[in-house]
């Protein structure tokens, strides 16, 4: 059973443009959202991340936007540009069972076309 | 200040052998976590080491297995390996405090297994 859900599967924006990537989730437990970065044949690199005490979270170009009531966050990229063509990962973990385990969504391929 | 390294980089085996994977956690930290993924997928848990004990485990077989040394390096042990064991395995670290585990992980490179 997946416990994170995201969409799309893939993504095409023109340079400049914004991307958008769903995530959704059912288990309340959970209390930290991070979205991580992952460049062919490397590790995911975290990008930035959340807590449900917060609707939205900037750091440069990247934008959290999170809804609890919804069980609902979401990846804005603002200004996309061709570096930042990766696979990303929202990914979501709970503090409760005393470890910090990550269930992470299934992935979006990006492309920013020149 | 050194992050994540894992070895080998590459692996490739055949059905029923045993593989180890090796990780160093990032300085300072002292919580490792293993996760395999598969092509096309999200990272999946596997287990994670804490003080040298496994503290919790995902939905894997007996045949994944792991140990954490007292310098906080870790290994990742599979037996009897099956064409659908290949996969990036990843390591991934983070800091224990008093409270319990810090939230963020810091991921290795990966090891690609390839089970023929």
């Amino acid at each position: 059973q997946q416990q994170v859900k995201q969409s799309p599967q893939s993504l095409i924006v023109q340079k400049g443009g914004i991307s958008i990537i769903n995530c959704a989730y059912e288990n309340t437990a959970f209390d930290y959202f991070p979205w991580y970065q992952q460049f062919p044949g490397k590790g995911p690199a975290l990008l930035i991340a959340i807590r449900p005490d917060v609707s939205e979270k900037k750091e440069g170009r990247f934008t959290i936007s999170f809804n609890k009531s919804a069980k609902q966050f979401s990846l804005h990229i603002m200004d996309s540009q061709p570096g930042d063509s990766a696979t990303y990962f929202c990914a979501a973990s709970t503090r409760w069972t005393g470890a910090n385990n990550l269930f992470f969504g299934t992935g979006t391929r990006l492309t920013v076309i020149p | 200040d050194a992050g994540v390294t894992q070895s080998p980089t590459h692996l490739i085996k055949t059905r029923g052998q045993q593989v180890t994977l090796r990780c160093s956690p990032k300085s300072g930290h002292d919580t490792v976590s293993w996760y395999q993924q598969a092509l096309g997928q999200g990272p999946q848990f596997i287990f994670q080491y804490y003080e040298e004990e496994e503290r919790q485990r995902g939905n894997f077989p007996d045949r994944f297995s792991g140990h954490q040394f007292p310098n906080y390096s870790s290994e990742l042990n599979v037996n009897a390996l099956l064409l659908g064991d290949s996969a990036l395995y990843l390591c991934a670290s983070s800091l224990d405090l008093a409270g319990g585990p810090t939230d963020t992980q810091y991921f290795g490179p990966g090891t690609r297994l390839t089970v023929l």
